[in-house]
């Protein structure tokens, strides 16, 4: 069965401690992994997508990799406004995507 | 501004009574889902769509139904709404190969 599995539920950092969050997946024939930001009341926004093994995307201070059976989004620097839920999807080869529960980020200053 | 519009925002209702949640998008997309997103379950997808007249169950979809006549609109009908079915719900597009979905600003759907 093809799942995604975030880690951790949810992360609190200082302002200035870079971190990473996790998404593991098991899909038959992936076709793409996607990382989204969401605010509360509102829509998830794109960040990035990634397609094979080795790849790596950035944006700002956020920087997303992708292994075999798992992709990484590396925060370095964060600020608050960096606080947000961050959600991974996978696309499979049947276009189904399937999202994860997300990481609750949560960057005091 | 390209982005996906959805209507209405919230939505009160009472079991049985039947209901749409229109989609509309400007940009053209070929691929055009809908989701609800619960606490605890995170986002599960109920249809999708990878062009007009071609729509395809997702994980979750018991209880709706979809249609797709024009590309840019991809309506969420509950024939006969249960209280299970509260929920916040998206639609979502992109182009097909391009990855990265613009989702909508969201309904949210209460049936008593």
């Amino acid at each position: 069965e093809d799942q995604v599995t975030q880690s951790p539920e949810a992360l609190r950092l200082q302002e200035g401690e870079s971190s990473s969050l996790n998404c593991s997946y098991t899909v038959s024939g992936l076709r793409g992994l996607f990382w989204y930001r969401q605010d509360p009341g509102k829509g998830p926004e794109f960040l990035f997508t990634l397609y094979s093994a080795g790849e790596e995307k950035e944006k700002e201070r956020l920087k997303a990799t992708l292994t075999k059976k798992e992709s990484f989004l590396h925060i370095t620097a964060p600020k608050p406004e960096d606080s947000a839920t961050y959600l991974c999807a996978v696309q499979a080869g049947d276009d189904k995507i399937i999202f994860g529960k997300g990481t609750r980020l949560h960057i005091l200053p | 501004e390209a982005q996906v519009t959805q209507n209405p925002r919230y939505l009160i209702t009472v079991t049985g009574k039947k209901l749409t949640v229109t989609c509309s998008q400007n940009m053209n997309h070929e691929y055009m889902s809908w989701y609800r997103q619960d606490p605890g379950l995170g986002l599960r997808q109920i249809y999708y769509s990878m062009n007009v007249e071609v729509t395809d169950k997702g994980d979750v979809p018991e209880g709706y139904k979809v249609s797709r006549k024009e590309k840019r609109n991809f309506p969420l009908i509950l024939e006969s709404p249960s209280p299970n079915q509260t929920s916040l719900y998206f639609c979502a597009s992109s182009l097909i190969g391009e990855g990265g979905y613009t989702f909508g600003s969201g309904t949210r759907l209460t049936v008593v």
